[in-house]
């Protein structure tokens, strides 16, 4: 039982380098997102998906793209890293939207680096 | 806009005693969803518990519990007989319409043995 997976754990970027961030999740849940914990500042939210192949905005969005061609995969990209998106980021899902029938279910984080 | 309130950075308590983390919230909506999240140092995000906006009784689970008090906009955690294993951030949540959780900046709790 997986559940939420996030992969890699930790990564470093320089500046300007792209990379993708894994999220996988085998509970067959409709509704995915990615949110950003920074120090001081809680988690924000940057893209969710509500099912495959519908994507949309969060609050802080810029400098991220998202796709959702399957039901258990949501990855995130970063096109040009930034020092500023050094942060933990979190990708997490539940069965239809939030709710309280329908908590997220969080995957373990993965620390960026952007130097 | 929505926005959550911690306005405790830091708390401690002893083991076995118990301690309540505040959080408020300030919203227009009348109908929506609280949620208490841990985040121990493995840095996994856990449900502790949740609480509908409409429902007036206060959500219990084992040794959590909140005080939920609507016209205040308040929504505190009571965590009794305290554990070493309860040491953790701890993050209040808000939701309104589907498809985010607004979060509070978190408190920090130390368990004393």
């Amino acid at each position: 039982n997986a559940g939420v997976t996030q992969t890699p754990k930790f990564q470093v970027l320089k500046t300007g380098q792209s990379m993708t961030l894994q999220c996988a999740q085998d509970m067959n849940h409709e509704y995915m997102s990615w949110y950003r914990q920074d120090p001081g500042m809680g988690l924000r939210l940057i893209h969710y998906s509500v099912g495959a192949g519908i994507t949309d905005q969060g609050e802080v969005p810029n400098g991220y793209n998202v796709s959702r061609s399957t039901t258990e995969d949501f990855p995130l990209r970063l096109l040009s890293a930034a020092p500023s998106q050094t942060s933990v980021y979190f990708c997490a899902s539940s069965v239809t939207g939030v709710s309280y029938n329908s908590p997220l279910h969080f995957g373990n984080g993965t620390r960026l680096t952007v130097t | 806009a929505q926005t959550v309130t911690q306005s405790q950075p830091e708390m401690s308590v002893q083991e076995a005693e118990t301690v309540t983390l505040s959080c408020t919230y300030d919203t227009s909506e009348s109908d929506y969803y609280l949620f208490w999240y841990k985040q121990p140092p493995s840095r996994q995000m856990i449900l502790v518990i949740r609480q509908e906006a409409y429902k007036q009784q206060n959500a219990t689970e084992n040794r959590f519990s909140v005080n939920f008090q609507k016209a205040a906009k308040s929504f505190s955690l009571k965590i009794s007989d305290s554990q070493l294993g309860d040491a953790a951030m701890y993050f209040c949540a808000f939701q309104t319409g589907a498809n985010n959780l607004f979060f509070g900046t978190g408190t920090r709790l130390t368990v004393i043995p």
